[in-house]
């Protein structure tokens, strides 16, 4: 079954460091797409970042990089020279061919940003 | 452009009374999807709406709910007989279903809908 795992439920960072935010997904369907979307405390999802499943390189926009371990079913998301804006909720969500292109989501990851 | 639009931005109504989610998607985006996020969780999938397709209501937890999307644009979400565990955020998102950016998904600002 498709599934989405975020171990982190909270994490606290020092401004400036990168951080790591953890991703794991299961499916059996080799086609598939990987997302981080992040949810401020204003509530609306911003997307951030997409890994296909084939593509070569790992995805990186702007501060952000998806570290994508396929063979471990892993797609962290990595922030470098983290901001005080950077503090939200973090979600990982899977698309596979199943399920017309609806998204399978994490339970998120609180990150926040100490001055 | 304009993004996503949902209204109301918060309803509050009393058990057992029927409620109307509205969404307005990005002109020419062909795909739309309502979630629902419970305080603290990750979203969980209602609909999906794809050009004149029939919608897939895999994600519908009961038949309280229902939604419709009218010319391919708007789309209103109903839950009947409002009850206690309906209080969460509708969000509402819409695609592209072509090109690179088929995959990312435009969120509205959401709903936040409390059951009394």
């Amino acid at each position: 079954a498709q599934k989405i795992t975020q171990t982190q439920p909270g994490m606290f960072v020092q401004e400036k460091e990168a951080v790591t935010l953890d991703c794991t997904y299961d499916t059996s369907d080799p086609s598939y797409g990987l997302f981080w979307y992040k949810q401020p405390s204003s509530g609306e999802m911003i997307f951030l970042i997409y890994q296909g499943s084939y593509d070569q390189q790992n995805a990186t926009e702007g501060r952000y990089s998806l570290n994508f371990q396929k063979a471990r079913k892993s797609a962290n998301l990595v922030i470098s020279a983290s901001q005080l804006g950077d503090s939200a909720m973090y979600f990982c969500a899977m698309r596979d061919r199943r399920g017309n292109y609806q998204l399978i989501w994490g339970a998120g990851t609180k990150l926040i940003i100490k001055p | 452009g304009a993004g996503v639009s949902q209204s109301p931005s918060n309803k509050v109504t009393e058990k057992g009374k029927d409620v109307e989610l509205r969404c307005d998607p990005i002109s020419g985006h062909t795909a739309l999807y309502w979630y629902r996020q419970s305080l603290g969780q990750g979203l969980e999938f209602l609909i999906y709406f794809q050009g004149n397709s029939a919608p897939d209501k895999s994600g519908l937890p009961s038949d309280r709910f229902s939604a419709e999307r009218t010319g391919g644009s708007v789309s209103t979400l109903t839950i009947q007989r409002t009850q206690q565990e309906d209080s969460a955020v509708y969000l509402c998102a819409s695609s592209v279903t072509s090109g690179r950016n088929f995959y990312e998904q435009y969120f509205g600002p959401g709903t936040r809908l409390t059951v009394t």
